[in-house]
């Protein structure tokens, strides 16, 4: 079962605007990672956040963390035709690298 | 440095067939986990190898099973097919425990 579900499921914005994707997960974990994903290719690795952490940020992304209510989300600034991609969180819960997949966002940014 | 690479990276196979997929990691990561997706259960965690041996291991059935070499190369092997088992199969290797990981281009598997 997945540990993750994210909200929305599919979005659709114009290029320029920000995008924002959130992630929910049930248990505690250790960190959480977001990846990107291109129409049924390998996965990308975005941005890693450990559950110290509130806040990353790695050029237009910005990850928040708040594990007291078990969530995250994942904003993408200025968002460019080459964002279009579907987008997934995923916990790991037993610092291990056994990665527990939401369902992910399907991100669609028009020209 | 390159890149994780999977082979090959489409296979199509029948049912009750055998099928070994391979994974090569990035130069000096030691740690290989690999994935299944599909449209239905979306992705999904099969086995984790860290220096040769099976550390993490999801609820998948003993037809799915995998190993690591002293080079870090890794494998995977599903027995008896089933049409089910078409998927994407991810590979992806990291450094250490709890670091990101890097994904390979995936195997598409068809079984008919």
């Amino acid at each position: 079962s997945q540990q993750g579900e994210e909200d929305p499921q599919a979005l659709s914005i114009q290029e320029g605007e920000n995008a924002t994707m959130n992630c929910s997960y049930k248990t505690s974990i250790n960190n959480l990672q977001w990846y990107r994903q291109n129409s049924g290719r390998g996965l990308v690795h975005l941005i890693l956040i450990r559950s110290n952490e509130r806040e990353k940020h790695s050029g237009r992304l910005r990850v928040t963390l708040d594990t007291s209510k078990k969530s995250s989300s994942l904003l993408i600034t200025a968002s460019r035709a080459a964002d279009t991609a579907s987008y997934f969180c995923a916990t790991d819960y037993n610092a291990g690298n056994m990665l527990t997949f939401g369902g992910g966002t399907r991100l669609m940014v028009k020209p | 440095k390159a890149g994780v690479t999977q082979t090959p990276r489409y296979l199509i196979k029948t049912r009750g067939q055998q099928v070994t997929l391979s994974c090569s990691p990035i130069s000096g990561h030691r740690s290989v986990s690999w994935y299944q997706q599909t449209p239905g259960q979306g992705l999904q965690f099969l086995f984790e190898y860290f220096s040769e041996t099976q550390r993490n291991k999801g609820n998948f059935p003993g037809r799915f099973s995998g190993r690591q070499f002293s080079n870090s190369r890794s494998e995977m092997n599903v027995s008896t097919l089933e049409l089910g088992d078409s998927a994407l199969y991810l590979c992806a290797s990291s450094l250490a425990r709890s670091y990101e990981q890097y994904f390979g281009p995936g195997t598409r598997l068809t079984v008919t």
